[in-house]
Order: structure tokens, then C-alpha cells, then sequence
């Protein structure tokens, strides 16, 4: 089972300020990464697919990088509605899809 | 409108079974890899089940052999039945679609989530 880790596990930031939060894999996941945002009580959102690609209506501040076995989500500049859990997720091994553990990003 | 809307959670005892359903409308169902993703409260996603378009399922270790996902393609619909089920199997269960086309294969479409309690 590929294992990804996530870190920091909170970011505590002000609004307008910039958020990086990591995704690392036990093994490389070539570009096969995803991310998403899950507010309360609501499902989760896709926001980035292989690594980098924004998903359809996802702003331009959320911006992907990485590959191999090292991810990065930046949030360029902080609105209030970004304030949430980010999971980072690989489909590298088809029959044993892994999420990470989640990076809370809540107001400083 | 693309929906995905599960149905049949609930309370349950250790040792019983539950069927989930998931109802999907607004795209061609019968054309989509469909999975089951859980999370406990306060906790993180956990991926529990797949059906490829043929109707091939995949599961991980930890509910192999309890838990058996099928499709229905005429009505649109997705299921889950749990057997065996324990405390650990307590959390919102998901619906997700997974697109290859638009997505490179995330998961695109969630549904609200339905919640199973595994208790005495």
C-alpha cells in the first residue's frame, strides 16, 4: 500500500496570506495525485488532478506541483472560503487507492 | 444536473449487514468506474470499495470478504452490501465517480454521504 503523508497536519494562516501544504508518497505515484478541499459536514471537492491540472471552475490561486514522490498545494493569497481540510489522494496502484491524512488550513 | 445521492445508512449491530444505494442521474452511469469512500468522524477518507464499467470489483484488505459492491446500469444506480460489520465500519459513506476523461481519473463527483453506526 502506497502511504502518503501530509504535513503540516494544521496551518494556522490570515486571510491573504499564502498557504503550501505537502503531500509525500512512500513510493512514486509518477503525476497520478489528486486534491481536494472538504468543508463541514460537506462532501468533498476535486480541485487538482494529475499533480497540476485545476479542475473545471477550481480559482486560479489553488496551483499543484510536483511528481514522483513529493506534492505541493499552494494557495496563492487566502480567501475566507479556503479555510478547510485539504486531502491529497493517488491513484498510482488502481487496486489500492490512498488518501493522505489531511492538512487542516484554519484561521490564525 | 450531475447528482449522485446515496441512501440506506443507519444503526446497526456488531455482526449485522446493511445495503447502501447510490442513485445517480444527470450522465451516462453505465460509463463510469464507481467507487465507495468512507470517513469516520473526525477522521480522514478511506477508500473501501470499486466497479469498473464491466462491473469488476476491487476492494482493500480491510473489508474483502464483507462488503460486495454491484452496479445496476438500467437504474443508474450503485450499491454497497455490508456484512459482518463492525465498530471500525462506522463512519459517512461516500459515492464517487471517477473520470479518466476530464480527470485523469480523481474522483469528479461526490455524493452527500450517508452515515452507518455500527453499535450495540
Amino acid at each position: 500500500e502506497i502511504v502518503l503523508t501530509q504535513s503540516p497536519a494544521t496551518l494556522s494562516l490570515s486571510p491573504g496570506e499564502r498557504a503550501t501544504l505537502s503531500c509525500r508518497a512512500s513510493q512514486s505515484v509518477s503525476s497520478y495525485l489528486a486534491w481536494y478541499q472538504q468543508k463541514p459536514g460537506q462532501a468533498p471537492r476535486l480541485l487538482i488532478y494529475d499533480a497540476s491540472n485545476r479542475a473545471t471552475g477550481i480559482p486560479a490561486r489553488f496551483s499543484g506541483s510536483g511528481s514522483g514522490t513529493d506534492f505541493t498545494l499552494t494557495i496563492s493569497s487566502l480567501e475566507p472560503e479556503d479555510f478547510a481540510v485539504y486531502y491529497c489522494q493517488q491513484r498510482s496502484n488502481w487496486l489500492a487507492l490512498t488518501f493522505g491524512g489531511g492538512t487542516k488550513v484554519e484561521i490564525k | 444536473e450531475v447528482q449522485l445521492v446515496e441512501s440506506g445508512g443507519g444503526l446497526v449491530q456488531p455482526g449485522g449487514s446493511l445495503r447502501l444505494s447510490c442513485a445517480a442521474s444527470g450522465f451516462t452511469f453505465s460509463s463510469y468506474d464507481m467507487h465507495w469512500v468512507r470517513q469516520a468522524t473526525g477522521k480522514g477518507l478511506e477508500w473501501v470499495s470499486a466497479i469498473g464499467t464491466a462491473g469488476d470489483p476491487y476492494y482493500p484488505g480491510s473489508v474483502k470478504g464483507r462488503f460486495t459492491i454491484s452496479r445496476e446500469n438500467a437504474k443508474n444506480s450503485l450499491y454497497l452490501q455490508m456484512n459482518s460489520l463492525r465498530a471500525g465500519d462506522t463512519a459517512v459513506y461516500y459515492c464517487a465517480r471517477v473520470n479518466y476523461g476530464d480527470y485523469g481519473g480523481a474522483f469528479d463527483i461526490w455524493g452527500q454521504g450517508t452515515m452507518v453506526t455500527v453499535s450495540s
